[in-house]
């Protein structure tokens, strides 16, 4: 079975450029989870969403960062502008919903280098 | 809130030595907890959780944790690590208000031949 599919899996960009990240869950998992990290703050999470529908934000953090999922098998996580600061590692999880423990399963993540 | 702590960001052991990594939490309902291994450039994968019942949880690759709630703490053992344990690894709680989890910083695990 497919696990969680992220891309790219390195991005390499310069200040004030735009960047876009990209996650496919797996089927029938109808919880998303977006998670960023760094050395500095460990794993921190961003946004989450059930059902395609962003349900905490709260870890977004500022403006520059956005997140959609336009259906149930994508969803993008986009910095616009992106600054040296952004530079870190994110991470989509997702997991099924229905009787919901915890438990999720992780891509690979998305390596990100802002110079 | 909820949050978990992990007592050293490094430990090193012998292969075959006993591996223990510690986990204290903090929470005001009965916890969901978790560990969490991540290795070289990997996502995070699922060793083991307690949500209920029995406090000594099994994991995969022969880890187990034993919840106490005396001592609020889900320490995690192996009785003997291999090389192929050297990993980071991450305790994890399940915040009940944002129904997502809260993770530890994370135990870099070294194994020494």
């Amino acid at each position: 079975d497919a696990g969680v599919i992220q891309s790219p899996r390195h991005e390499v960009t310069e200040m004030g450029q735009e960047v876009t990240l990209r996650c496919k869950p797996i089927s029938g998992h109808n919880s998303l989870f977006w998670y960023r990290q760094t050395m500095m703050r460990g794993l921190e999470l961003l946004i989450y969403f059930n059902n395609n529908v962003p349900i905490d934000d709260s870890g977004m953090p500022e403006d520059r960062f956005s997140a959609k999922m336009p259906n149930a098998s994508f969803s993008t996580l986009k910095i616009q502008p992106s600054e040296p600061r952004d530079s870190a590692v994110y991470f989509c999880a997702s997991s099924p919903m229905t009787g919901y423990t915890g438990e999720l399963f992780f891509g690979e993540g998305s390596r990100l280098t802002v110079l | 809130a909820q949050s978990v702590t992990q007592l050293g960001s490094h430990v090193s052991v012998s292969e075959g030595a006993l591996v223990l990594l510690r986990c204290n939490y903090s929470s005001s309902v009965p916890p969901y907890l978790f560990w969490y291994v991540q290795y070289p450039n990997q996502g995070l994968q699922l060793l083991l959780k307690y949500t209920t019942g029995a406090t000594l949880v099994k994991g995969i690759n022969g880890f187990e944790a034993e919840f106490k709630k005396s001592e609020t703490s889900f320490h995690l053992t192996k009785p003997s690590a291999h090389m192929s344990d050297a990993a980071e690894y991450f305790c994890a709680l399940l915040d009940t208000g944002r129904r997502a989890l809260t993770f530890g910083s994370g135990t870099r695990l070294q194994v020494q031949p």
